[in-house]
């Protein structure tokens, strides 16, 4: 399976500031995904990132708050902005096509105080 | 759209005793049903799928069956053992290539006592 490196693994920030996270494939995929995991609980897609078009994002999920990048095919970045306490949370990257396995980073834990 | 639901969402075992955890999904499209163990701080790992046209997989201690009529499909791990210690999530899945309509269930946290 593909080798998917997130970065950064962890981050804390202040309340209005915006963040990046990176997502590196070694390898081209066609389908790239965005998840947050809030603590204890299960993972919630925020969107799948497109290559040379804009992202899709599921309900509840908007491009002004969670800009998305999809540059080439190894290669994604999702920010966070205007963070408040409520994003706190575990951002994953993942990797697949739709009805296949899909392969997880390693994900950014995100604090914010 | 699709609704996993997942149970027990705690349980807590014997080593060496058997965990079995449910899933049910709503959508009858659905034809693509991984599970992923996730251990603390770790990246979700899937460990085992299953298809539509199976009825039944299995990986050594582990395995998944699959109930298409009722809609629910379940994990097996026989022989428990602490390492087993994890979140288990179950999924599923349409299988539309260029969507991602993979949904989650809400988790079980596995506890395997020595």
């Amino acid at each position: 399976s593909a080798v998917i490196s997130q970065k950064p693994s962890r981050d804390i920030c202040q309340r209005g500031t915006s963040l990046t996270i990176q997502c590196q494939v070694d390898s081209q995929v066609t389908m790239m995904f965005w998840y947050r995991q809030q603590p204890g609980q299960s993972l919630t897609l925020i969107a799948t990132a497109n290559q040379g078009s804009e992202a899709t994002y599921e309900s509840g999920f908007v491009i002004d708050k969670f800009p998305i990048s999809r540059p080439n095919l190894t290669f994604s970045t999702l920010t966070v902005s205007n963070m408040s306490p409520e994003d706190s949370s575990i951002y994953l990257c993942s990797v697949g096509t739709g009805g296949q396995p899909q392969h997880f980073g390693d994900g950014t834990r995100l604090s914010i105080l | 759209g699709e609704n996993v639901e997942q149970h027990p969402s705690t349980l807590s075992v014997q080593e060496g005793d058997s965990a079995v955890i449910k899933c049910t999904y709503s959508d009858s499209a659905s034809n693509y049903f991984p599970w992923y163990k996730q251990e603390l701080g770790k990246r979700p790992q899937l460990i085992i799928d299953i298809r539509s046209n199976v009825g039944e997989k299995k990986d050594q201690r582990i395995a998944v069956t699959l109930n298409k009529t009722a809609k629910h499909f379940s994990l097996h791990i026989t022989e428990t053992q602490p390492e087993d210690s994890a979140v288990y999530f179950c999924a599923a899945s349409k299988g539309t290539y260029n969507n991602n309509d993979m949904r989650f269930g809400a988790g079980t946290r596995l506890t395997v006592k020595p």
